[in-house]
């Protein structure tokens, strides 16, 4: 089976704060992403990878940076945390057409 | 307008019944569609795939494309509670694309 992990479940942080989710996967997936979740507006792609070190922005990148050092690893940053980013965010890896996506993590910047 | 549009719902039923969900598209371009299935707090999870037109049926759930008119449909045949969940339809051009998600329909299916 295909898994997909992300580093905290629930996440509470502070305006102005840089924070870093994780998302790791098992199966050697070179495709990754980054989505926000958002009641009534469904996924929003915020950024891909198609493999090592290479990233392409979504639809939504502004306020976001993500990091892909290692195939299995893709990490999401937030620079400078603010309310508006508050959401639940899901990571996801694909092979061939489908996505395997990972529990989500749901932040909330006070 | 939204390149993918699906009813936020809730829908509601009651157990045993026949659901039927919906999402319309407007690239017609599009000819990889998917079903997701996406429980409270939890990662949307594959439920059924399918390329280009016609019907696909996995057990209980049939998914079927209409590219002449724009539309697929997720049905759920027998319903269960344990199918209550939100149910989110997705398309692409190609299978190496990013997918286009609609919003998710709330189903709640009622004992």
């Amino acid at each position: 089976d295909v898994k997909v992990t992300q580093s905290s479940r629930y996440l509470v942080k502070r305006t102005g704060e840089k924070v870093f989710l994780e998302c790791v996967q098992d199966m050697d997936h070179e495709n990754m992403f980054w989505y926000r979740q958002d009641p009534g507006l469904g996924l929003r792609l915020i950024y891909f990878s198609y493999d090592v070190k290479m990233k392409e922005k979504g639809d939504i990148p502004e306020g976001y940076s993500v990091s892909r050092e290692k195939k299995e690893r893709f990490s999401l940053i937030l620079e400078s945390a603010s309310t508006n980013q508050t959401s639940m965010y899901l990571c996801a890896s694909r092979l061939s057409g489908e996505q395997y996506f990972g529990p989500g993590t749901r932040l909330t910047v006070t | 307008q939204k390149e993918v549009e699906q009813d936020p719902g809730p829908l509601s039923v009651p157990e045993g019944a026949i659901v039927s969900l919906n999402c319309t598209y407007s690239n017609s371009a599009f000819q990889y569609f998917m079903w997701y299935r996406q429980y409270s707090r939890k990662g949307p999870e594959l439920l059924m795939y399918t390329y280009s037109s016609g019907n696909k049926e996995d057990g209980r759930f049939t998914a079927q494309v209409d590219k002449s008119s724009k539309y697929i449909s997720l049905f759920i045949r027998d319903s269960q509670p344990s199918d209550s969940a939100t149910y989110l339809c997705a398309m692409s051009q190609d299978s190496n694309y990013q997918l286009i998600w609609g919003a998710g329909t709330k189903l709640i299916i009622k004992p």
